[in-house]
């Protein structure tokens, strides 16, 4: 089946500690996003890729380092200069990316959650 | 400011009935509106995309209206069911005021729990 496949499911993170999320898709889409989404707020971009080994930031990419080495992969680093990094990681993927030209329908994973010991 | 709001109170509602979960933007244009149904501990999944120029949009039970004057989207789902209990997010893919470069932005979300 095709998808999106994110790992771990539950993530746990030390002080001071960089650790990366996984995201893997069999979609042969283009485009990779990710999203944090905290209680109480929408879903934030944090990094999204049009094509593979390229990449922008979003809103919220303080603190997060990404990579698209392949059209299939789009690893989320949080590093420890991310103060708050407790959230609900989201990532996701459309056929191209088209913001603002025709519109592009998201296929997310099934997310990991962040906590901080 | 930019805002899209939608109700932070859950909605509760009787099996059979019509739910109808509002999203209300403001200092966007928006080129299109897409509804989204998130369930706990889960990523979204994509339900309707309506674009500036349709007033409506039908799936099933599913129906979307889009009003940009009243810079507003509608999303109703007819005789609903238990299994349709979930979180409901809009999403606008627009421009702001400042002509900043289009980006897709989420909404919070509406619980919608259906019950029998």
């Amino acid at each position: 089946d095709g998808g999106i496949t994110q790992s771990p499911k539950y993530l746990f993170r030390k002080e001071g500690q960089n650790v990366t999320l996984s995201c893997e898709q069999n979609l042969n889409h283009d485009a990779m996003y990710w999203y944090r989404q905290d209680p109480g707020q929408g879903l934030r971009l944090i990094y999204y890729s049009q094509i593979v080994n390229d990449f922008q930031k979003g809103d919220i990419a303080e603190g997060y380092s990404v990579s698209r080495e392949k059209k299939e992969s789009f690893p989320l680093t949080v590093t420890s200069a991310q103060k708050n990094p407790t959230a609900f990681y989201l990532c996701a993927s459309s056929i191209e990316f088209r913001w603002g030209t025709g519109g592009q329908k998201l296929f997310f994973g099934s997310g990991t959650q962040l906590s901080v010991l | 400011s930019q805002k899209i709001e939608q109700n932070s109170e859950a909605l509760n509602i009787q099996e059979g009935k019509t739910a109808t979960l509002t999203c209300n933007y403001t200092n966007y244009s928006p080129a299109y509106l897409q509804w989204y149904r998130q369930d706990p501990g889960r990523g979204p999944v994509f339900l309707l995309l309506i674009r500036e120029n349709e007033k409506e949009k039908r799936k099933e039970r599913l129906k979307v209206t889009f009003d940009t004057t009243l810079k507003q989207s509608l999303f109703h789902i007819t005789a609903s069911q238990p299994a349709d209990s979930a979180t409901y997010l809009c999403a606008l893919d627009a421009r702001g005021e400042t002509g900043t470069a289009s980006k897709l932005t989420f909404g919070t979300g509406t619980r919608l729990q259906v019950t029998l």
